[in-house]
């Protein structure tokens, strides 16, 4: 199983909006809802951020949010905060039961 | 508050073996999926492993399988990884996390594993 297709990196200043692509094929993006996105810090443990596409876990903040059209899902941070400079990584369901990731997107905050 | 401790991880020898734990506390163990998840020095996510809440089916990504053993111990709240016929390329943080990774939360901080001669 080939890893989901992501930009190595993402910038954006203060409040801007950016946006992160995560494209798979129809045997895993484009044929389920169970796209996930996942924020990770320097040294630290992956966060769940968006789970089923679209859905916000409990405490995650609403400037994240996530779609999906096609074989390809999205992640957007909105008014973007130095907080968020991580690296992010898309994760999809499979049709062989199993889960692959992306290959993982670095966001700088300029 | 739910939390997730790994252990287990250390030097290892190539084709050697070496058994992961996770112990679970703040949620009822015997309901919800766990997996294990890897990543390699300065490398992306690796999806490793995944076990049903009652323990009985497992999954395995091809890069493990027939080598490693994902099981549970319900009695122990607690997950384990048995890792069999290790590689240089399988040197990386093991993370457990609860659930599939449809919506895996929360992580544990992560066990090292090297595999090295």
């Amino acid at each position: 199983q080939s890893a989901l297709t992501q930009p190595a990196s993402v910038s954006g200043s203060p409040g801007q909006s950016i946006a992160i692509s995560c494209t798979g094929t129809s045997s895993d993006v484009g044929s389920y809802e169970y796209v996930s996105w996942y924020q990770q810090h320097p040294g630290k443990a992956p966060k769940l951020m968006i789970y089923d596409v679209s859905n916000r876990p409990s405490g995650v903040s609403n400037r994240f949010s996530g779609s999906k059209s096609g074989n390809t899902a999205s992640l957007t941070i909105s008014g973007l905060q130095a907080e968020d400079e991580a690296d992010y990584y898309c994760s999809s369901y499979t049709s062989s039961s199993t889960y692959v990731f992306g290959t993982g997107t670095k966001v700088t905050v300029l | 508050e739910v939390h997730l401790l790994e252990s287990g991880g250390g030097l290892v020898q190539p084709g050697g073996s070496l058994r992961l734990s996770c112990a679970a506390s703040g949620f009822t163990f015997t309901s919800y999926a766990m997996s294990w998840v890897r990543q390699a020095p300065g490398k992306g996510l690796e999806w490793v492993s995944a076990v049903t809440a009652n323990g009985v089916s497992t999954f395995y990504a091809d890069s493990v399988k027939g080598r490693f053993t994902i099981s549970r111990d319900s009695s122990k709240n607690t997950l384990y990884l048995q890792m069999n016929s290790l590689r240089a390329e399988d040197t990386a943080v093991y993370y457990c996390t609860r659930g599939y990774l449809r919506d895996a939360n929360p992580w544990g901080q992560g066990t090292l594993v090297i595999v090295s001669s």
